[in-house]
């Protein structure tokens, strides 16, 4: 079965700063995608960033980005000039290709401090 | 395109009642699917709708149950309630499988209570 591990409870930042959050996936499937997603105090997810796996260049949006290392099975979001807005809970997500079961992990909640 | 709806929003039930939570997709979308969020499990599978018809299914007792109608408009029934139903229930469209994306929109969610 496939498992996705984010190992960080909690983290903070500064405004304006840098953050990195963690995630890693477990999957013996070639075809999949995964994504970032946030989840503010309001509970609505919002899809952040999806990355395919067949493609090596790693996905951006705008402040968002992701580093993708295939072979590691490993999936970070790094948040760039990190807002306010930004804080909430983020989860790291997997589905395998011809299914729409997403499996997630347990989440990091992202404190943004001003 | 409006979002993803769910209604009711919030909803406090009986142990041994059932209930039934709706979910509109986004026009266009054909997949629907269910997800329960807890703070102890956190987040889970519940089913998954296309064309009216249940594709995939998670880990759950015969208790949850869901279908789809002809306008993709989705529910869900929980028969029976427990204490340990009452959690977070999100639905999420897609373009189904032929989007190629697998992007799923979530709806805010309806919050059931179980007392």
């Amino acid at each position: 079965a496939q498992t996705v591990t984010q190992s960080q409870p909690e983290m903070s930042v500064q405004e304006a700063e840098t953050v990195t959050l963690s995630c890693t996936y477990d999957t013996s499937e070639s075809d999949y995608y995964l994504f970032w997603y946030k989840q503010p105090p309001s509970r609505q997810m919002i899809l952040v960033i999806r990355q395919e796996a067949y493609k090596q260049q790693n996905a951006t949006e705008n402040r968002f980005s992701v580093n993708f290392q295939k072979a590691a099975k490993s999936f970070s979001l790094k948040i760039s000039d990190s807002q306010l807005g930004d804080a909430a809970m983020y989860f790291c997500a997997y589905v395998k290709g011809g299914s729409e079961k997403l499996v997630f992990g347990k989440g990091t909640k992202l404190t943004v401090n001003p | 395109k409006a979002g993803v709806t769910q209604t009711p929003r919030y909803l406090i039930k009986t142990r041994g009642q059932q209930v039934t939570l709706s979910c509109s997709p986004i026009s266009g979308h054909r997949s629907v699917s269910w997800y329960q969020q807890t703070p102890g499990q956190g987040l889970q599978f519940l089913f998954e709708y296309f064309s009216e018809t249940q594709r995939n299914k998670g880990n759950f007792p015969g208790r949850f149950s869901g279908r789809q109608f002809s306008n993709s408009r989705s529910e869900m029934n929980v028969s029976t309630l427990e204490l340990g139903d009452s959690a977070l229930y999100l639905c999420a469209s897609s373009g189904g499988l032929a989007s190629s994306s697998y992007e799923q929109y979530f709806g805010p969610g309806t919050r059931l209570t179980v007392t």
